[in-house]
This record gives C-alpha cells, sequence and structure tokens, in this order.
C-alpha cells in the first residue's frame, strides 16, 4: 500500500469548515484512499473513501486531485465532537479484502470552540 | 451502520496471568476480524488476521503461542493474552468486515500490574 502523508495537527474554529490534506504521491491505479478518525480512547470509526471521483456522505466530503497524488478531507461545519485523530489510508482494495489497515501518524485536529 | 462489540472495556490483571478479550459482530456476519493494539501516543498497529474456521495469520513480530486467536463462529473473535506481563499493558481493538469497510470495536484497555 502506498504511503501517506499527513501533518502532524490541526486547529479549526468551530462551526467552519476543517479541510484535512493528505499526500500520496505514490499511489497505484488501483488504490483506494480511505479516512477514518479516532475519537480518544475509542476505536476508529470510518468515514469516507475514495477512487478517483470527489466523494460525499452526511459526513464529510473527500477531495482527491486530479493526478490522485493528495487529497482532501472536509468536514463542513466542524463541531467540537469532530476533534479526533484522523488518519489518511491509501489501500490497492475497496475494503472487501482480507488486509488489516496500516495506520500513519494521522493528524490530531482540534477543534476551538 | 454494523456495531461491533468489545468485552471488556477494561481490565486490570497481575502479571504472569492470561487476558481473555471477546469481539462481536452484533448485526452482521463477519469471515474475517483482525486485532490490533494501540501504545500510548502511537498509531494503532494491526496484530493479526482472525479467520473463522481457520488459523488466525500474525504480523511479523507477534508472537502466535503468547496471543492466542479463536474465531470459532461468524459473530466472535477472542483474544487471548497469556502469562501476561507489563509490557502487554495496552489498548486491544478488534475490526470486522461485513462488506466494503471495516467498523471497529470500543477497544479492550489492559493493564497489567
Amino acid at each position: 500500500d502506498a504511503k501517506t502523508t499527513q501533518p502532524p495537527s490541526m486547529d479549526c474554529a468551530e462551526g467552519r469548515a476543517a479541510n484535512l490534506p493528505c499526500n500520496h504521491s505514490t499511489i497505484s491505479g488501483n488504490e483506494y484512499v480511505y479516512w477514518y478518525r479516532q475519537i480518544h480512547s475509542q476505536g476508529p470509526q470510518y468515514i469516507i473513501h475514495g477512487l478517483k471521483n470527489n466523494e460525499t456522505n452526511e459526513m464529510a466530503s473527500l477531495i482527491i486531485t486530479e493526478d490522485r497524488k493528495s487529497s482532501t478531507l472536509i468536514l463542513p461545519h466542524a463541531t467540537l465532537r469532530d476533534t479526533a485523530v484522523y488518519y489518511c489510508i491509501v489501500r490497492a482494495d475497496s475494503g472487501g479484502g482480507a488486509d488489516g489497515l496500516t495506520f500513519g501518524k494521522g493528524t490530531h485536529l482540534i477543534i476551538q470552540p | 451502520g454494523a456495531v461491533v462489540s468489545q468485552h471488556p472495556s477494561w481490565v486490570i490483571c497481575k502479571s504472569g496471568t492470561s487476558v481473555k478479550i471477546e469481539c462481536r459482530s452484533l448485526d452482521f456476519q463477519a469471515t474475517t476480524m483482525f486485532w490490533y493494539r494501540q501504545f500510548p501516543k502511537q498509531s494503532l498497529m494491526l496484530m493479526a488476521t482472525s479467520n473463522e474456521g481457520s488459523k488466525a495469520t500474525y504480523e511479523q513480530g507477534v508472537e502466535k503461542d503468547k496471543f492466542l486467536i479463536n474465531h470459532a463462529s461468524l459473530t466472535l473473535s477472542t483474544l487471548t493474552v497469556t502469562s501476561a506481563h507489563p509490557e502487554d499493558s495496552s489498548f486491544y481493538i478488534c475490526s470486522a468486515l461485513p462488506e466494503y469497510e471495516q467498523f471497529f470495536g470500543p477497544g479492550t484497555r489492559l493493564t497489567v500490574l
């Protein structure tokens, strides 16, 4: 699976959009971009994933650049409960395979009141 | 979404004893479950892949005789930490794969005195 690079921490004001970047310059054509988050002392939570098109769900939007070498997770209206470590993971299958996930260090997003 | 539970949520034991942690998929069946470990201020590390009806697959550096995994049914996997020592104190998290994305349990905090 391709390596990802994320900033170690970010701050965002409550109510504003939080934009979390991820670089994955060595991504292969069949690799998906996944985002998970982990609130302190809890198990990780799936957020969203995509291959090359932008994706949106009830939690967030995922913007993938045309060359697929980077992506941005957008939380449109951040709340204090969005404070967590956000992990960007690149993997070759759509999740239906039997491989565990490789977590990097992630970005610690702190939402400020 | 799919729900994964773990029991117990926390456990304190004496050095040399064995501890069993259960991981259950509550509303789906999971042929494959995963076990992760997370030390303080670090990211999750995959320990092993648990397959229903067959032997678990362990990641490099994880002792299979120390971390016994049993996946006896499609809704239950257990991790037994045998002869636990203080260095085994960690946050143990399981995940299950109903279809395309992994759903994580809430984690079990193990403290070995």
